[in-house]
């Protein structure tokens, strides 16, 4: 199994441009999860999809935030417009079962000029 | 949410046992102790977890307390491969927050 895959690997863009992150799940996972991790904030959990459904999205930081999963087998994470302090590096995990351990990808690391 | 409470980082020399020890005073009687570890950058990765008995497998050992107010991550032979953010998250449901977790760092 290739593990959860995101791209780009890296980012670099300017200030007032969309972004779009994009992670593909361990095949037969049913929940996915978008984490943000800064040197300020440590890791956060941004959003949590179960069954491509959004359960739980307290974590967005604001509205320029957005998350979707239209399929199983796929996600995205958009930031529109954005902003230096949205710098940081993305994660992208999976699950199986509930309970079940979450397998993370490798991270998309962001850089707002 | 429990709180959980980890030293900021420990050394370790190589080859040696490394204890790496976790106060989750708060937690709930549901609550699965989970740990994970994150190496220089990469995604957190999964070491062990248990509930109420002591769990080994390939990677580690962990000794929860009696009261399970307090676990301990063993690692038995440290290895260069090992130095990494570990953390200790307790978990009742799909969340898994991470505190700032134990910066392990493996002398040769």
């Amino acid at each position: 199994d290739a593990g959860v895959i995101q791209s780009p690997r890296h980012e670099v863009t300017e200030m007032g441009q969309e972004v779009t992150l994009r992670c593909k799940p361990i095949s037969g996972h049913n929940s996915l999860f978008w984490y943000r991790q800064t040197m300020m904030r440590g890791l956060e959990l941004l959003i949590y999809f179960n069954n491509n459904v959004p359960i739980d999205d307290s974590g967005m930081p604001e509205d320029r935030f957005s998350a979707k999963m239209p399929n199983a087998s796929f996600s995205t994470l958009k930031i529109q417009p954005s902003e230096p302090r949205d710098s940081a590096v993305y994660f992208c995990a999976s699950r199986g079962l509930a309970g079940d351990t979450q397998y993370f990808g490798p991270g998309t690391r962001l850089t707002v000029l | 949410d429990a709180k959980t409470t980890q030293p900021n980082s420990m050394e370790s020399n190589e080859e040696e046992p490394v204890h790496l020890p976790c106060n989750h005073s708060t937690i709930s009687g549901t609550d699965y102790i989970h740990w994970y570890r994150q190496l220089p950058s990469q995604g957190p990765e999964y070491v062990i977890h248990g509930l109420t008995s002591n769990v080994n497998n390939r990677m580690a050992s962990l000794a929860i307390a009696e009261d399970r107010k307090s676990s301990t991550l063993i690692l038995h032979r440290a290895t260069l491969r090992d130095a990494a953010v570990y953390y200790c998250i307790p978990d009742s449901s799909y969340k898994l927050i991470f505190g700032s977790g134990t910066r392990l760092l493996v002398r040769p």
